[in-house]
């Protein structure tokens, strides 16, 4: 089966430690990105990565950090410099942006706490 | 910065009924926009997406319309059933999400 995969389901962490979430696609998708969602609140953009080995800054990405070794994966350290970490994750993928192949396709999420 | 606004919050109707939900941007900028839906404690499943060059999509009891003139897309759904009851979000490029209106189809 295809699709976007991210781990683990539920994350619990104690204030001043780093944690990183996966994010895994199978799909070939050149694009990947990195959302949190809090109540009443719509998405916002942490990190977007368009190619392997480069990635941007979204909206929020301070307290953030990405890497994009291979065009699979693409894990989100949340780091101790983040306030307020406690969210719902979303990872997403989109195949080919800027190339009319726009639809975008998101994995479960992962849902971090900090204790 | 470009806001995405989606007015009302929560729908409930009757299950039956044909209902659009609403979905309002600020600026004209040439960019598509995409319709998703999301069930509680989920990740998003993508329902249409309207390229800039579009003004509709449709897919089974779903119409989804752009009008870049004025800032608005429209999603359609016809003939509601209880599993249409989820939240549904607009999007911007990938990059400005709507806060999602919360719609309830009362059997």
């Amino acid at each position: 089966d295809g699709g976007i995969t991210q781990s683990p389901k539920y994350l619990f962490r104690k204030e001043g430690q780093n944690v990183t979430l996966s994010c895994e696609q199978n799909l070939n998708h050149d694009a990947m990105y990195w959302y949190r969602q809090d109540p009443g609140q719509g998405l916002r953009l942490i990190y977007y990565s368009q190619i392997v080995n480069d990635f941007q800054k979204g909206d929020i990405a301070e307290g953030y950090s990405v890497s994009r070794e291979k065009k699979e994966s693409f894990p989100l350290t949340v780091t101790s410099a983040q306030k307020n970490p406690t969210a719902f994750y979303l990872c997403a993928s989109i195949p080919a942006p800027g190339q009319g192949i726009d639809t975008q396709y998101f994995g479960p999420g992962t849902r971090l706490t900090v204790l | 910065k470009q806001e995405v606004t989606q007015i009302p919050a929560a729908l409930s109707v009757p299950e039956g009924e044909n209902l659009v939900l609403n979905c309002s941007f600020t600026d004209s900028a040439i960019y598509n926009l995409q319709w998703f839906r999301q069930d509680p404690g989920k990740g998003l499943t993508s329902l249409l997406l309207i390229q800039s060059s579009q003004r509709e999509q449709t897919s089974g009891r779903l119409n989804a319309s752009l009008d870049k003139s004025s800032g608005r897309s429209t999603l359609y759904i016809a003939a509601s059933q209880p599993g249409d009851s989820a939240t549904y979000l607009c999007a911007r490029r990938a990059r400005t999400f709507g806060t999602g209106t919360r719609l309830t189809i009362i059997p």
